[in-house]
């Protein structure tokens, strides 16, 4: 069974540029989660998916970060424009329930903002 | 306050011996804890999770939970070079249903 697939796997950027990052969850995993973890720190979740409606986004910063699942499999974070706190490992992870103790991650994003 | 609070470390345990890891957190109604490993420059991976008191036992790891001192620990027997990495503890907030990670402990294993 494939894992989960995120691209690109490093991206550096300058402030106030546009930068977005790809997840392709587990095939037939209904739930999809955005985490963001800045070095030293434990993951934060971002934005959560169950199927293409969102479940939780309480903590996106919604001024500068969106995301979307189209169709319910895939997925886009998009941050427009960065900031140099925005430098992290982006995570995605996906559950074939809501459930967390099923819930798999795939490699990252490290994102670098100059 | 954190919600969920970990010593930093690193712990530094020999090979062979226990290391015990620990976990506070804040939000009396949480139901649900993990423990996730992380090695350097690699995503968690899930270890245990424990919903109700008391301990939980897989293989060389026992989670234990007391939810009224709202600990949560976790315990590696004989420990392995392989075992150094993060250990990441995780709660699901009661209020808002999602997950809270700590910031992890580093526990290194000497041979």
């Amino acid at each position: 069974e494939a894992g989960v697939a995120q691209s690109p796997r490093y991206k550096i950027i300058e402030k106030r540029q546009s930068v977005a990052f790809w997840c392709n969850p587990i095939s037939g995993h209904a739930t999809l989660y955005w985490y963001q973890q800045i070095l030293g720190q434990g993951p934060k979740l971002l934005i959560q998916f169950q199927n293409n409606g969102v479940v939780d986004d309480s903590q996106l910063p919604k001024d500068r970060f969106s995301a979307e699942r189209l169709k319910g499999v895939d997925s886009t974070l998009k941050i427009q424009p960065a900031k140099l706190e925005d430098s992290a490992v982006y995570l995605c992870a996906s559950s074939a329930s809501s459930s967390y103790n099923e819930q798999f991650f795939g490699p990252g994003t490290r994102l670098t903002v100059l | 306050q954190k919600e969920v609070e970990q010593n930093s470390g690193p712990l530094s345990v020999p090979e062979g011996a226990i290391a015990s890891l620990n976990c506070t957190y804040s939000d009396r109604g949480s139901q649900s804890f993990f423990w996730y490993r992380q090695y350097s420059g690699k995503s968690p991976e899930l270890i245990m999770f424990i919903y109700s008191n008391g301990d939980k036992e897989d293989g060389r790891f026992t989670a234990q939970l007391n939810k009224a001192s709202q600990y949560v620990s976790l315990l590696i027997r004989d420990s392995q070079p392989s075992d150094s990495a993060t250990y990441l503890c995780a709660v699901i907030n009661s209020s808002a249903s999602k997950i809270i990670f700590g910031s992890g402990t580093r526990l290194s294993i000497r041979p």
